[in-house]
């Protein structure tokens, strides 16, 4: 069965630094795959979503890219902000929506 | 705004007392979906609805039920709550007309806590 490996638990970057998160999947490339953020003790918010003929998607400070060949995406904030503390969850189309573990943004003043 | 509501947010109940989490939606979504998400875990797809079809994924237990009485309300029923069924527990909309769920973005509640003693 598919799995999804985020590179990290946690991640902590200085304020204005470019944030990258690490999606990889072990099987066949989703079709789409999508890009979530959860704070604590919140339900997830959807951010991005890239499909397999695309390589980039940007939307703001976001960028999503997808590569099937190394089966990976990578998730990037620039100038990121203390704001953008939270967990980054990616999901992959298997049917539904199987999500990854996520990874603990957290940015430093 | 349209939204998706989860009520109660915390829920507290004993060792296998049944107990029913709801949720609400205003935005006409056709799929509904229930997740299990504990601490620090990925959210676990339950079941889904399409429209008034009912999908329940393989390895959810028996323990777990649902019911959708019309397009805005959907239930989550949990018959003899375990310790081990202490979670976050998750609802999420969306709208889809290709059959194939995974293709839209999720539109997700805030959650309803459960402890159970």
């Amino acid at each position: 069965s598919q799995k999804i490996e985020q590179n990290s638990e946690a991640l902590n970057i200085q304020e204005g630094k470019t944030a990258t998160l690490t999606c990889n999947y072990t099987n066949y490339s989703p079709a789409y795959l999508q890009w979530y953020r959860q704070d604590p003790g919140r339900g997830p918010v959807f951010l991005l979503l890239i499909r397999e003929n695309e390589k980039e998607k940007r939307k703001e400070r976001l960028k999503v890219t997808f590569d099937t060949t190394l089966k990976q995406s990578l998730f990037h904030i620039t100038a990121s902000q203390p704001a953008d503390s939270a967990t980054y969850l990616c999901a992959l189309s298997q049917g539904n929506l199987i999500f990854g573990k996520g990874t603990k943004l957290s940015v430093k003043p | 705004d349209a939204m998706v509501i989860q009520n109660p947010r915390y829920q507290v109940t004993q060792f296998g007392k049944p107990v029913t989490l709801s949720c609400s939606q205003t935005l006409n979504h056709n799929v509904m979906y229930w997740y299990q998400q504990k601490s620090s875990q990925a959210p676990k797809l339950l079941f889904h609805y399409y429209d008034k079809d009912f999908n329940n994924e393989a390895d959810t237990p028996d323990n777990f039920q649902s019911r959708r009485p019309n397009t805005s309300f959907c239930f989550l029923d949990i018959r003899s709550p375990g310790l081990g069924d202490a979670a976050m527990y998750l609802c999420a909309t969306s709208r889809d007309s290709t059959g194939t769920s995974a293709y839209n973005e999720q539109f997700f509640g805030p959650g309803t806590r459960l402890t159970v003693l």
